[in-house]
């Protein structure tokens, strides 16, 4: 069975752009999760869906959005790019609706921001 | 809002030898799930071992395996048997009702042959 894949791997923005992120979850998982990851503030939650609909938002602010699609994958999409925003993106992907269940992680995308 | 520390940055371990990483966090839930994860510098994350905070016995996966103490809201893993794929960066997770995993700032785990 396929694993989390995450695109693109790399992507190199400039300040004042905007980027969107791609996740596609293990084959029968609808629960798709978002991560942010850097040096200073380590891994924070982002976001979660479940069947297409948004289950919990982190503390960020409003230019981090995503969605999620019937077919379970996930984007995120970020707006108006700050050189902050600069990090490992990871989505993670788990099979129940319930807590408790394995999230399977991506490779992630690492963005930066110039 | 749960909180997850790790006080160790480094671990440094002889290889075939035992290490354990610390652990704590803090709730007022009382159902609730633990994790730990491994990051090697591939930066993919690896399930190390999962616990439930109703069961009492401590959860177990070949060379590693926690000491759960639900009271004192600690939960430490260690490994057993180091061996150089171990060297990781090793993160403590809390996941409670609402599903998201709350991670710790990691421990970074360097196994010399």
């Amino acid at each position: 069975k396929a694993g989390v894949t995450q695109t693109p791997r790399y992507l190199i923005k400039t300040r004042g752009q905007q980027v969107t992120l791609s996740c596609s979850p293990i084959s029968g998982h609808r629960s798709v999760s978002w991560y942010q990851q850097t040096p200073g503030q380590g891994l924070q939650f982002l976001f979660e869906y479940f069947s297409e609909t948004q289950r919990n938002k982190g503390n960020f602010p409003g230019r981090f959005s995503g969605r999620q699609f019937s077919n379970s994958r996930s984007e995120m999409n970020v707006s108006t790019l700050e050189l902050g925003d600069s990090a490992l993106y990871l989505c993670a992907s788990s099979l129940a609706n319930r807590g408790g269940y394995e999230q399977y992680f991506g490779p992630g995308t690492r963005l930066t921001v110039t | 809002a749960q909180t997850v520390t790790q006080s160790q940055p480094e671990m440094s371990v002889q290889e075939a030898e035992t290490v354990t990483l610390s652990c704590t966090y803090d709730t007022s839930e009382s159902d609730y799930y633990l994790f730990w994860y491994k990051q090697p510098p591939s930066r993919q994350m690896i399930l190390v071992i999962r616990q439930e905070a109703y069961k009492q016995q401590n959860a177990t996966e070949n060379r590693f395996s926690v000491n759960f103490q639900k009271a004192a809201k600690s939960f430490s893993l260690k490994i057993s048997d180091s061996q150089l794929g171990d060297a990781a960066m090793y993160f403590c997770a809390y996941q409670g009702n609402d599903y998201k995993l709350s991670f710790g700032a990691g421990t970074t785990v360097t196994v010399r042959a």
